[in-house]
């Protein structure tokens, strides 16, 4: 099993351009997250996913969009990038909402 | 805005030596979990404890919970060169059980 895996693991952007985020777990999860992490700031929430279907704003979701395409599938697309949105992106996946979560290796974005 | 912070925010010590660090929150929580995160990967999960439980164990590390004090100590025994990362503390709370991750406390174990 692959667990979650996250395309691209980088990506260097210009202000105003759009992309896509892909992430896919392989463990029939039922809940799917996108978090940022930034320095000294620990993890925050972008969106999740609490189940097939359905999708919910987390702590920082201005400027993203997502996609829960499957039970498999959870993309996150920027419409239109802006510097402060440079970060380290992961994903994550987890039976159901609430316990232990599996986490992508990352997607270093940089929005120049 | 996080709920838990981890203290300290960094931690130096030898190898063998004990490892202790811990994480308060500001309202009731459902349960909380530690993570650890090596340099430039995804996080990994090490225990959750709910918030009806007092400790866990799982190998070297053991967790408690304070839900009086708020608080919560993740302690590794007998420290390794590769226990060096950083380690989150993620609550759970309300009705969405969504975790809230703190700003994490990056641990060196020097060989």
């Amino acid at each position: 099993n692959a667990g979650v895996t996250q395309t691209p693991k980088f990506q260097v952007l210009k202000t105003g351009q759009s992309m896509t985020l892909q992430c896919a777990q392989d463990m029939n999860h039922n809940s799917m997250y996108w978090y940022r992490q930034d320095p000294g700031m620990g993890l925050r929430l972008i969106y999740y996913s609490a189940s097939e279907g359905t999708t919910d704003k987390g702590e920082v979701p201005n400027g993203y969009n997502v996609s829960r395409l499957n039970k498999r599938e959870f993309s996150l697309r920027l419409e239109s990038a802006a510097p402060s949105q440079t970060s380290v992106y992961f994903c994550a996946s987890s039976p159901e909402r609430g316990i232990e979560q599996f986490f992508g290796p990352g997607t270093r974005l940089t929005v120049l | 805005s996080q709920q838990g912070e981890e203290d300290p925010q960094a931690l130096s010590i030898q190898e063998g030596e004990n490892a202790t660090m811990n994480c308060s929150y500001k309202t009731s929580i459902n349960n909380l979990q530690w993570y650890r995160q090596n340099s430039g990967r995804g996080l990994v999960h090490l225990i959750l404890i709910r918030s009806n439980e007092r400790e866990k164990h799982s190998g070297r590390l053991r967790v408690t919970l304070d839900t009086s004090k708020k608080s919560s100590s993740l302690l590794i025994t007998a420290s390794r060169a590769a226990d060096t990362a950083s380690y989150f503390c993620a609550t759970g709370s309300g009705g969405s059980y969504i975790p809230t991750f703190g700003r994490g406390t990056s641990l060196i174990v020097h060989p």
